[in-house]
């Protein structure tokens, strides 16, 4: 079991680019969170998604980010027209049914 | 709304030696689960203890065991015999009693470094 796989690792865009970020969750997990670590802070949660639905974007900004959860492929959090303030390290987690998170290595964003 | 509180930014511990780190958090819930994450400069999260709230008996994993204060609402971890591998940021994380469909909340972590 390869682990919860995260690409890019490193990530570099122009302010106004697009970013997406791709996770693909363990093997049988089917619920996957998004979560963003500041520098100097703690991961933050942004969405929580399970196979073509969105359960829980409490933690997502209004504008500019989306997430997925296709039927089939990764997730992918988008972020459009992106600024420096986007500038931060994305976690991407998931989990079984019961609980119980594995996160990935994370994506580190830089905005330039 | 629950909240963890990890007030120590940065602790520093001897080698061999033994060091607590402290954290509390604020919750309305009675069922929910605490962890102590790892994250060295890597990055990766890397999970070092959970603690169930139902169960009074502290976790242990090894090299660290928690004291969990179910009243006072706090989960502080203890390193025992420190390792140079033990250096890295920790973050206490709180998960409310729904499992998979809570979310995790951390805290800001604290810098642990371990002096040869």
């Amino acid at each position: 079991n390869a682990g919860v796989m995260q690409n890019p690792r490193h990530l570099v865009r122009r302010r106004g680019q697009e970013a997406r970020l791709r996770c693909s969750p363990m093997k049988g997990h089917s619920h996957v969170y998004w979560y963003r670590q500041l520098p100097e802070e703690g991961l933050k949660f942004m969405v929580y998604l399970q196979k073509e639905n969105i359960i829980d974007e409490s933690g997502m900004p209004k504008e500019r980010f989306s997430a997925e959860f296709p039927k089939e492929g990764p997730s992918i959090l988008r972020i459009q027209q992106v600024v420096r303030g986007d500038s931060a390290a994305y976690f991407c987690a998931s989990s079984p049914l019961a609980g119980g998170y594995t996160f990935g290595s994370g994506t580190r964003l830089t905005v330039v | 709304a629950q909240t963890v509180t990890q007030s120590q930014p940065e602790m520093s511990v001897q080698e061999a030696e033994t060091v607590t780190l402290s954290c509390t958090y604020d919750t309305s819930e009675s069922d929910y689960y605490l962890f102590w994450y790892k994250q060295p400069p890597s990055r990766q999260m890397i999970l070092v203890i959970r603690q169930e709230a139902y169960k009074q008996q502290n976790a242990t994993e090894n090299r660290f065991s928690v004291n969990f204060q179910k009243a006072a609402k706090s989960f502080s971890l203890k390193i025992s015999d420190s390792q140079l591998g033990d250096a890295a940021m920790y973050f206490c994380a709180y998960l409310g009693g729904g499992g998979a469909n809570s979310k995790l909340t951390f805290g800001k972590g604290i810098t642990l470094s371990v002096r040869p």
